[in-house]
């Protein structure tokens, strides 16, 4: 069964950074490019960032780039999304998916909540 | 930036059947973008329904089914049910990026 499971969230000034985690189980990681989605309470979905499982190609939505860095550690099934200069719109709930850019995005985590806040 | 639109709402009968659509700002949605649906519920996380225009997950009802029409991607649902009363996304594929529709909130009623 498949299982993605964030942290790291939580409350930080603007200017501020953090780094969410993704710990994925169930399948096997290295074979598999992996997204982060984030959701602002009440509102739409936007797509944060995807890195390939193979060649590890980054992609990033212009919201984020520059600001943002995906990575991925594949001894430890985990992806990490670092989060730098954050702004009071990057608050939103960070969801992880297993898949995108050659792989189906079918499963999401329940997400780790961040709040940018002076 | 590329644009995806989606109906605000729809309303459908119980028994009836909806279609929600999928546009793009750039021209006509392909298979080349390769378009997803997402089904969201209040207070859950989202669930993939529809993947590459018309591919369902093994979880996906049968009600549901997806298509290119018209230049959009479409979801339609056959036979409405209460439980599909939830947000629909779309999210298509561009060069390098990924872009989701505002949503379509379906009522069930």
């Amino acid at each position: 069964e498949v299982h993605l499971l964030e942290s790291g969230g939580g409350l930080v000034q603007p200017g501020g950074s953090l780094r969410l985690s993704c710990t994925a189980s169930g399948f096997t990681f290295i074979d598999y490019g992996m997204t982060w989605v984030r959701q602002t309470p009440g509102k739409g979905l936007e797509w944060v960032s995807s890195m390939s499982g193979k060649t590890d190609t980054t992609y990033y939505a212009d919201s984020v780039k520059g600001r943002f860095t995906i990575s991925r550690d594949n001894s430890r099934n985990t992806l990490f999304l670092q989060m730098n200069n954050l702004r009071v719109e990057d608050t939103a709930v960070y969801h992880c998916m297993k898949g995108g850019w050659g792989n189906v995005l079918d499963f999401w985590g329940q997400g780790t909540l961040v709040t940018v806040d002076s | 930036q590329s644009v995806v639109t989606q109906e605000p709402s729809l309303t459908v009968s119980p028994g009836g059947t909806v279609t929600l659509t999928c546009g793009s700002s750039t021209g006509a949605v392909t298979s080349g973008h390769y378009p997803y649906w997402f089904q969201q519920k209040p207070g859950q996380v989202p669930r993939t329904l529809i993947y590459d225009a018309e591919n369902k997950h093994s979880w996906t009802p049968a009600r549901f089914s997806g298509s290119l029409i018209g230049g959009k991607a479409a979801l339609t649902l056959s036979g409405a049910q209460p439980e599909d009363e939830a947000d629909y996304y779309c999210l298509l594929f561009y060069n390098g990026l990924a872009v989701f529709g505002g949503g379509t909130k379906l009522t069930v009623l």
